[in-house]
């Protein structure tokens, strides 16, 4: 059981550039969210989903896009990287709050993102 | 809207003291979910605790305990007789039902116990 697994752990990128990061899940948890967290600072919600097919915005979705094909996986593509997205990036899934002691969030292990 | 204040930017205490890490919400929502996680230096997040807006009691897990206060929207985490390990940022988060599934983060505070 390997719980949210992220890739990469780190990556730097060009101005302009485009990448994806990739995320995915084997506890079969509905609700799926990507987060960034810029140094010092606490956690913004970049897109979450809710279940296969359904993806929204959440506070910071600027630069950002998200596809939710398949219940397991989650990728964030970013494109035009700017240094402003400079950040690390955890990616997290959960079942609905209230539904059990696996309504937490449980997070992946970050991706190191900088753009120069 | 929904809101998580964590004051407290920095902590610093000497080993084996206890402190108390301070968390207010803000939330319109009956049903509500609380939550402590953990980030120690080697940047994972850790779950410590969940509580719902219906269960006020305080929790005790071995030197962790929470204050829940509905009447003063506040969350608190006291570590007691705190051990060098505790250093880490601890953030509280904030969901409920009736908010798109957004789990909203404090800013989080940063524990530092001295030897």
């Amino acid at each position: 059981n390997a719980g949210v697994t992220q890739t990469p752990k780190f990556r730097i990128l060009k101005i302009g550039q485009s990448m994806t990061l990739q995320c995915t899940q084997d506890m079969n948890h509905n609700y799926m969210y990507w987060y960034r967290q810029d140094p010092g600072m606490g956690l913004k919600l970049i897109y979450y989903s809710v279940g296969a097919g359904i993806t929204d915005k959440g506070e910071v979705p600027n630069g950002y896009n998200v596809s939710r094909s398949t219940t397991e996986d989650f990728p964030l593509r970013l494109e035009l990287a700017a240094p402003s997205q400079t950040s690390v990036y955890f990616c997290a899934s959960s079942f609905p709050p209230g539904t059990g002691p696996d309504s937490p969030l449980h997070f992946g292990n970050g991706t190191r993102l900088t753009v120069t | 809207a929904q809101k998580v204040t964590q004051a407290q930017t920095e902590i610093s205490v000497v080993e084996k003291e206890d402190v108390t890490l301070d968390c207010v919400y803000e939330t319109r929502d009956t049903t509500y979910y609380l939550f402590w996680y953990k980030q120690p230096p080697s940047g994972e997040l850790v779950f410590l605790i969940r509580r719902n807006s219906f269960d006020e009691q305080n929790e005790i897990s071995g030197r962790y305990s929470w204050n829940f206060q509905k009447s003063t929207s506040s969350f608190n985490f006291t570590i007691t007789a705190s051990q060098v390990v505790d250093s880490a940022v601890y953030f509280c988060a904030l969901s409920s039902d009736n908010y798109g599934q957004n789990f909203v983060f404090g800013p989080g505070t940063r524990l530092s116990v001295l030897p």
